[in-house]
């Protein structure tokens, strides 16, 4: 069975960091594209950046371009999305989705929610 | 990047059928089969009903369908039953320059069975 669990959120000051992690087992982590989206409260879902399975290729929401970063440890079936500069309007459930044949988000996790308020 | 857009709500009664369309670019829904739609329900993860404009993943009932005629996808519900209520939100891989690679998704419709 396919399952993604995240962790790392919480709440952080404006211009502050938080590194979120999404752990993933019951399939083969390494074959994979990994993305993260999120949603804010009462909003709909947005894409925010989405890594290959070696991580040679990433790419990032123009929104969050700069700012965050998305990396993976194969070795522990593992994604990250460090988050720097971060401002009030970030402030969302993070999920963390499989890349089914790359680009469709098929297996997603409960989600992380990230509150960025002073 | 712009959004995908969807219809802001819909409803249905028990046992009707009904329609969400989304509408994009040739960047994405329109240059591409690779639409997708998801349901979410409150306070749940998003839930993967249609890839490739018109499949469906293993389990997910038949009464799900979709379809794309130009820039614009459609999701169908046929038979509509009280679980079907939820959000739904269409997907698109786009080629746009700001976002080469990644993903679009729509504003989302939410669905009220009467």
């Amino acid at each position: 069975e396919v399952q993604l669990v995240e962790s790392g959120g919480g709440l952080v000051q404006p211009g502050g960091s938080l590194r979120l992690s999404c752990a993933a087992s019951g399939f083969t982590f390494s074959s994979y594209w990994m993305h993260w989206v999120r949603q804010a409260p009462g909003k709909g879902l947005v894409w925010v950046s989405r890594i290959n399975s070696d991580e040679s290729s990433t790419s990032y929401a123009d929104s969050v371009k700069g700012r965050f970063t998305i990396s993976r440890d194969n070795a522990k079936n593992t994604l990250y999305l460090q988050m720097n500069s971060l401002r009030a309007e970030d402030t969302a459930v993070y999920y963390c989705a499989r890349g089914y044949r790359g680009h469709i988000p098929d297996y997603w996790g409960q989600g992380t929610l990230v509150t960025v308020s002073s | 990047q712009s959004a995908l857009t969807q219809t802001a709500s819909v409803s249905g009664s028990p046992g009707q059928s009904i329609t969400i369309s989304c509408t994009g670019t040739s960047s994405d829904v329109g240059g591409y089969n690779y639409v997708s739609w998801y349901q979410q329900h409150p306070g749940k993860a998003p839930k993967l009903m249609i890839y490739d404009v018109s499949n469906r993943p293993s389990g997910v009932s038949n009464r799900f369908s979709g379809s794309k005629s130009g820039n614009t996808a459609s999701l169908t519900i046929s038979g509509l039953q009280a679980e079907d209520e939820a959000d739904y939100y269409c997907s698109s891989y786009t080629s746009s320059r700001v976002v080469f690679g990644g993903v679009l998704f729509g504003g989302g419709t939410k669905l009220t069975v009467l």
